[in-house]
């Protein structure tokens, strides 16, 4: 079974970068699936961040490739999101996911809450 | 980008009922869709992919149709762990793109 956790600051400035790892059991990360960040604004729907693939191919949502970097530890069976130059419109609860076939989110994260604020 | 819009916003229904909830793209996803159940303060989790399978140990009230731009998703008999909220999701191959409905709120009558 695959279980993902995330950590990372509950508390970012305005301007500053956001910074989350992702800690994955089960499944070694270097052997397949893709690994998937998407996020939850308050009261408010999901949306899809990014995803990596075999520790190296990245793609990200469109409109988040300026501020996006997602890269990966294989050793660690760790990945990770920065997302820089954060404004309050980026506060909400961060998931990290793992799609098994590259459609659709089959594993799931419990979820760490972000808040840009000063 | 390709838009779902789900519907309704909330919907009212009995235990032991029936819910049908919609979703629609706005061009075509061919089978590419999933719906996912979200339960108040928890993480999303997977119920159907490629519109009508089910995921590993979804019970079988839970049944999935459609294809191209509109999607059901069809929940027989509701037990009181059915109401939560429910969020459709596309995917496109290539590029990777994947995009969420709204969502619908399903609540007890």
């Amino acid at each position: 079974q695959v279980q993902l956790q995330e950590s990372g600051p509950g508390l970012v400035r305005p301007s500053e970068t956001l910074s989350l790892t992702c800690t994955v059991s089960g499944f070694s990360i270097a052997n397949g699936y893709y690994w998937v960040w998407i996020r939850q604004s308050p009261g408010k729907g999901l949306d899809w961040i990014g995803n990596i693939y075999q520790g190296r191919s990245t793609y990200y949502n469109p409109p988040l490739t300026s501020r996006v970097t997602m890269s990966a530890d294989t050793s660690k069976n760790q990945f990770f999101l920065k997302l820089r130059s954060v404004t309050a419109a980026d506060t909400a609860v961060y998931y990290c996911a793992a799609m098994v076939r590259g459609a659709s989110f089959d594993y799931w994260g419990r979820g760490t809450l972000v808040t840009v604020s000063s | 980008e390709i838009v779902l819009t789900q519907s309704p916003v909330t919907l009212s229904a009995s235990p032991g009922g029936r819910a049908t909830l919609s979703c629609r793209a706005s061009q075509s996803v061919s089978d590419n869709l999933a719906w996912y159940q979200q339960k108040p303060g928890q993480t999303p989790s997977l119920l159907i992919y490629d519109a009508s399978t089910r995921a590993t140990g979804v019970p079988a009230r839970f049944s999935g149709s459609g294809s191209g731009t509109e999607f059901t998703l069809t929940i027989s008999s509701l037990q009181s762990e059915d109401f939560a909220v429910y969020y459709c999701q596309q995917y496109n191959n290539w590029p990777p793109m994947y995009t969420f409905g709204q969502g619908t709120k399903l609540e007890i009558k």
